[in-house]
């Protein structure tokens, strides 16, 4: 139980393009989900929280406004980088947990973005 | 806010020895204590975690223990096997603020 995914698993884009990243909690619902974005040999870095119905909570340092982040059911979120540029490029992981920030947290496969 | 300090960042050991990680944390409101284990290009995984209202918990043979007077908690991994091999997170929070992750272990074990 407790099956997080992501698609795509990577994509590839051009400069200035937008891109949408979905996560899905496939058997359970989830009211919080994480989106965290992690470079080569680096930790997590956690972009923003969100919860079911309600608008993200950013980090701070990360623009609201390029990573639009959306959970309109309980079993999905999703991350659009808009107007991505190559320094955008990176892991984004999601992760997901029944409910708060002391539930276990299940981690989606993640999805390398490649910004050309 | 919460800081989590993790050493070592690289560990190398024989298989069959022991690994031990350390994580320190500065927020002693923190009570959740989790471990993930990632495997490169991987999801990270729950591995075994710990609250504040227990000293150790063990599962086969990874341990957990937490010391919340001194603010730390280790990761004990015994007859460690090649398939160990992976990077190993620590992460702290309370019941109000998202996890923070240590910078992460990379550990080594050599058949």
């Amino acid at each position: 139980g407790a099956v997080v995914s992501q698609h795509p698993s990577w994509v590839i884009c051009k400069s200035g393009t937008s891109v949408k990243i979905e996560c899905r909690s496939l058997d359970f619902q989830a009211t919080t989900m994480f989106w965290y974005r992690q470079f080569p040999k680096q930790s997590l870095m956690l972009m923003a929280t969100s919860n079911e119905g309600s608008k993200a909570t950013y980090e701070q340092g990360v623009e609201k406004d390029k990573f639009l982040i959306n959970h309109a059911s309980l079993t999905l979120s999703t991350l659009t980088v808009t107007s991505a540029h190559p320094e955008d490029s990176s892991f984004y992981i999601c992760s997901a947990s029944y409910s708060g920030f002391t539930d276990t947290q299940y981690f989606g496969p993640g999805t390398r973005l490649t910004v050309l | 806010g919460e800081n989590v300090e993790q050493h070592p960042s690289t560990l190398s050991v024989q298989e069959g020895d022991s690994a031990v990680i350390k994580c320190t944390y500065s927020d002693s409101a923190s009570n959740y204590f989790p471990w993930y284990k990632q495997e490169l290009g991987k999801r990270p995984q729950l591995i075994i975690d710990i609250r504040s209202n227990v000293g150790e918990k063990k599962d086969q043979r990874i341990a957990v223990t937490l010391n919340k007077t001194a603010k730390h908690f280790s990761l004990h991994i015994t007859e460690t096997q090649p398939e160990d091999s992976a990077v190993y997170f620590c992460a702290a929070n309370s019941g109000n603020t998202p996890l923070v992750f240590g910078k992460g272990t990379r550990l080594s074990v050599i058949a």
